[in-house]
């Protein structure tokens, strides 16, 4: 299996800007799971699928952020307006079976918003 | 609220000098407790799952132990390649998220 699969892998963009992060989970994977990295604040859950339905969004910073999963094998994350502190890395993780499993980290989306 | 902490925050090894990182924890009901590596550039990669007080498990040079309130990843007699920085993260409660630490960032010089 490739495992998890994220594009871009570096973005660029100017404030303001739409931005559009991609995943592809572990085949078989029923759990997707949205993460994002920075320094200060480690690594956050922003959001996490069962089934291709969003189960807890608790973590998503603001209206500007949302996520879909049309389907088991496709989901994307999405900032508009983007913001210089939306600046960080984004993961991607699939399990099998919810918590008690390990998860499964894409590489990541280096996001740098200028 | 559930909190993870984990010390230090960074710890230089020479090759061979064995150590251990620290996780302590607060959660309502823990249900297992998670090591990864990461790799500068990468994403997390999963090490250990423990699931209950008393647990030990092992990997190579690396063995991870748990108690009621805190677990440890010890490291026996570390090369380079274990350089990396490790996170902790604590599954409880009624959900199936993690909740991780910021990480303990190991240098081991040869």
């Amino acid at each position: 299996d490739a495992g998890v699969i994220q594009s871009p892998r570096h973005e660029v963009t100017e404030m303001g800007q739409e931005v559009t992060l991609r995943c592809k989970p572990i085949s078989g994977h029923d759990y997707l799971f949205w993460y994002r990295q920075t320094m200060m604040r480690g690594l956050e859950l922003l959001i996490y699928f069962n089934n291709n339905v969003p189960i807890d969004d608790s973590g998503m910073p603001e209206d500007r952020f949302s996520a879909k999963m049309p389907n088991a094998s496709f989901s994307t994350l999405k900032i508009q307006p983007s913001e210089p502190r939306d600046s960080a890395v984004y993961f991607c993780a699939s399990s099998f079976g919810g918590g008690k499993n390990e998860q499964y980290f894409g590489p990541g989306t280096r996001l740098t918003v200028t | 609220e559930d909190q993870v902490t984990q010390s230090p925050e960074a710890l230089r090894l020479q090759e061979g000098e064995s150590s251990s990182l620290n996780c302590s924890y607060t959660v309502s009901g823990l249900r297992g407790l998670f090591w990864y590596r990461q790799d500068p550039g990468k994403g997390p990669e999963f090490l250990f799952t423990l699931y209950s007080a008393g647990e030990e498990k092992e990997k190579e040079r690396l063995k991870a132990t748990l108690t009621k309130k805190e677990s440890f990843l010890h490291i026996t007699a570390p090369k380079p390649e274990d350089s990396a920085t490790y996170l902790c993260a604590v599954w409880g409660g009624a959900t199936n998220k993690l909740i991780f630490g910021t990480g303990t960032l190991l240098a081991v010089q040869p």
